[in-house]
């Protein structure tokens, strides 16, 4: 599935840096997602947009901030990040029940 | 809380051989459960899905899945692999009822090695 792209795809940042991370979704989806998906590690849930409202924080800590401005764009918003944050971060969509992802982003947190 | 379990964190097979991959979940209620497909540096890609009906689903890549309910058990498999299908799998729940937005509860992955 080609619908759902995610810019930048690699990124290193230190530790006092701010970046964003954007996804877009071609499809006409009303549901986007940020997973983390970190070695050895399931894929983790982090946000839920549905109809640009976010319907769920899986305790994610603060220094992730996301940003959904309309049902096409989900961003996710990043400061003071620590190491262990660095992680693929993937973006997805949905319009009822099946999600499609997009590539990632490669995140390495110096 | 729906978990799922992929008991194989590897799995080396011949090319042209038949394969399986396992997969458990706990739900209490009827669950939604789909297969992905992770290549070295790309997204997720749905294999399959299965939300009710036949048992067995097929999905793309000549890939099926045969839901147990009295296994709790979505297991994955392949008559024939190719060297294509190198990849890591993931098996995922989720739960809707009417359409509502929810995340998808993943399995830790099994890595699929093809040997020659």
């Amino acid at each position: 599935e080609t619908g759902v792209t995610q810019t930048p795809r690699h990124l290193v940042m230190g530790m006092t840096n701010k970046k964003s991370l954007k996804c877009e979704q071609h499809l006409g989806h009303n549901a986007m997602y940020w997973y983390k998906q970190s070695a050895k590690k399931p894929l983790e849930l982090m946000f839920v947009y549905n109809f640009k409202e976010q319907t769920e924080n899986n305790s994610v800590p603060s220094r992730f901030s996301p940003e959904c401005p309309n049902s096409s764009h989900l961003f996710l918003h990043l400061h003071t990040l620590q190491p262990e944050d660095s992680a693929l971060y993937l973006c997805a969509s949905s319009q009822i029940d099946t999600q499609y992802f997009g590539p990632g982003t490669r995140l390495t947190v110096l | 809380a729906q978990s799922v379990t992929q008991p194989d964190i590897h799995i080396t097979v011949s090319e042209g051989a038949s394969l399986e991959l396992r997969c458990n979940y706990s739900y209490g209620a009827t669950p939604y459960l789909f297969w992905y497909v992770q290549s070295p540096g790309q997204g997720l890609q749905l294999l399959l899905k299965y939300f009710s009906g036949d048992t067995l689903v097929q999905g793309i890549k000549g890939f099926e899945a045969e839901f147990k309910r009295s296994q709790s058990s979505f297991n994955l498999r392949k008559p024939s692999v190719h060297w294509s299908d190198a990849a890591e799998y993931f098996c995922a729940v989720g739960a809707w009822a009417g359409g509502g937005a929810d995340g998808l509860t993943f399995g830790k992955g099994t890595h699929l090695i093809i040997q020659p």
